[in-house]
């Protein structure tokens, strides 16, 4: 059974910096892109960064560009996500997302069941 | 950037009855890269469809979508309690290009 798990998440004042982790389970983690989706308090979906299997490529969101930095252990099956320079509006769920496929594609069957960041004074 | 559009922004229907929802592309989206997502209350959200027409496993068979270009529509034909919920298209296939709607929440009338 395909298991995403993050953790990580809690109040951080603004500029601060907080890291994400995602361990997964269930698959050949190593084979599949991987991805994190963010949501704001009542509002809808939003991309934010996703990396291949091998980990050789990464790709952000504009609004997270700079600031933010994803990686992932394949050794260890986890997947982060370093956010630097935070702001109020990066308060969100933070969910980890697996693709179908090695190379990011967005497509995303399988979601852990998120992690909650607050960014506030 | 493709901007995608829902609408209605909320729904009110009874269960039985059909829905329609819209999904609106700023600019031609290729087919191959529109999907669905449904959203429940503190959950994760469900692929439902994907290719903009081809029913991600485990969706019911009441669930259709359609369209190309800028148009396309998800049908659920026969509301079942269960799929009043916010329901997100998406554009999908490379980076600059993963973009949500901002939903329409389907609620029981």
């Amino acid at each position: 059974e395909v298991q995403l798990l993050e953790s990580g998440g809690g109040l951080v004042q603004p500029g601060g910096s907080l890291r994400l982790s995602c361990v997964v389970s269930g698959f050949t983690f190593s084979n599949y892109a991987m991805s994190w989706v963010r949501q704001a308090p009542g509002k809808g979906l939003e991309w934010v960064s996703g990396i291949s299997g091998s980990g050789g490529s990464t790709y952000y969101a504009d609004s997270v560009k700079g600031r933010f930095s994803i990686s992932r252990d394949n050794s260890k099956k986890t997947l982060y996500l370093l956010m630097n320079s935070l702001r109020a509006e990066d308060t969100a769920v933070y969910y980890c997302a697996k693709e179908d496929y090695v190379e990011l594609y967005g497509l995303w069957y399988y979601w852990g069941r998120g992690t909650l960041v607050t960014v506030s004074s | 950037e493709i901007v995608l559009t829902q609408s209605p922004g909320t729904l009110s229907l009874s269960p039985g009855e059909r829905a329609t929802l819209s999904c609106r592309a700023s600019q031609s989206v290729s087919s191959t890269y529109l999907a669905w997502y449904q959203q429940k209350p503190g959950q994760a959200p469900r692929l439902l469809i994907f290719g903009a027409s081809s029913r991600a496993t485990g969706t019911p068979d009441r669930f259709s979508g359609s369209g190309s270009w800028t148009d396309f529509t998800l049908t659920i034909s026969r509301l079942e309690p269960e799929d009043f919920a916010v329901y997100y298209c998406q554009q999908y296939g490379s980076s600059p290009s993963i973009t949500f709607g901002q939903g329409t929440r389907l609620e029981i009338k």
